[in-house]
């Protein structure tokens, strides 16, 4: 299975910060990595598919890139509202792997 | 509205089995992959299971390979997941979430139900 890394597993930062969250995968898997948002009790929501292409509805200060092994979800703005646990998912091969998530937390 | 929501979780003992299910609405449930996913504390997401549009092709994590099956009814708009000779470890929310397509990813999540293995 493809081994996924995702760091930093938290970080506190204040509104308008500039938040980058970074994924590796342990094998090449090109483009297929998306990314999900996940508020307490809720389900996770897509943000990013295909590492850059932004999910209808999702607000354009999310954004994300990357290619082979290294990938990176940057919110260029941060917004009360963006306070959440953040995954990555690789599409890759079967069978399909998360990052273990990064806690955005208000400082 | 597009939607899918699950049912069927609860508390079962280790080595019972147990059938959960998700129903959609709000879109053609034949024309898309499904996909299931857990959620504990302790482990965050972990991919569980997926079956082709069709129900023909599945795959399942290393996990619960040979004690889950996924199986699915579109004319019934559901799809269920039974599982077999429970753990302890299989104690976590259970989403179902839908399969975008050619781009993979989940664009359709379920609200989750939540299973407790406990003797």
């Amino acid at each position: 299975a493809i081994q996924m890394t995702q760091s930093p597993s938290s970080l506190s930062a204040s509104v308008g910060d500039r938040v980058i969250i970074a994924c590796r995968t342990s094998h090449d898997i090109t483009h297929d990595l998306s990314w999900y948002q996940q508020k307490p009790g809720k389900a996770p929501k897509l943000l990013i598919y295909a590492t850059s292409s932004l999910q209808s509805g999702v607000s354009p200060r999310f954004s994300g890139s990357g290619s082979g092994t290294d990938f990176t979800l940057t919110i260029s703005s941060l917004q009360p509202e963006d306070f959440a646990v953040y995954y990555c998912l690789q599409d890759y091969s079967y069978p399909w792997t998360f990052g273990q998530g990064t806690k955005v937390e208000i400082k | 509205q597009v939607q899918l929501v699950e049912s069927g979780g609860g508390v079962v003992q280790p080595g019972k089995s147990l059938r959960v299910s998700c129903e959609a609405s709000g879109f053609r449930l034949s024309a898309y992959a499904m996909h299931w996913v857990r959620q504990t504390p302790g482990r965050g997401l972990e991919w569980v299971a997926v079956i082709s549009y069709e129900g023909t092709v599945k795959f399942y994590a290393d996990s619960v390979k040979g004690r889950f099956i996924v199986s699915r009814d579109n004319s019934r708009n559901t799809v269920h997941l039974l599982m077999n000779a429970l753990r302890l470890e299989d104690t976590a929310i259970y989403y179902c979430a839908r399969d975008t397509g050619p781009l993979d990813a989940f664009d359709v999540w379920g609200q989750g139900t939540m299973v407790t293995v406990s003797s």
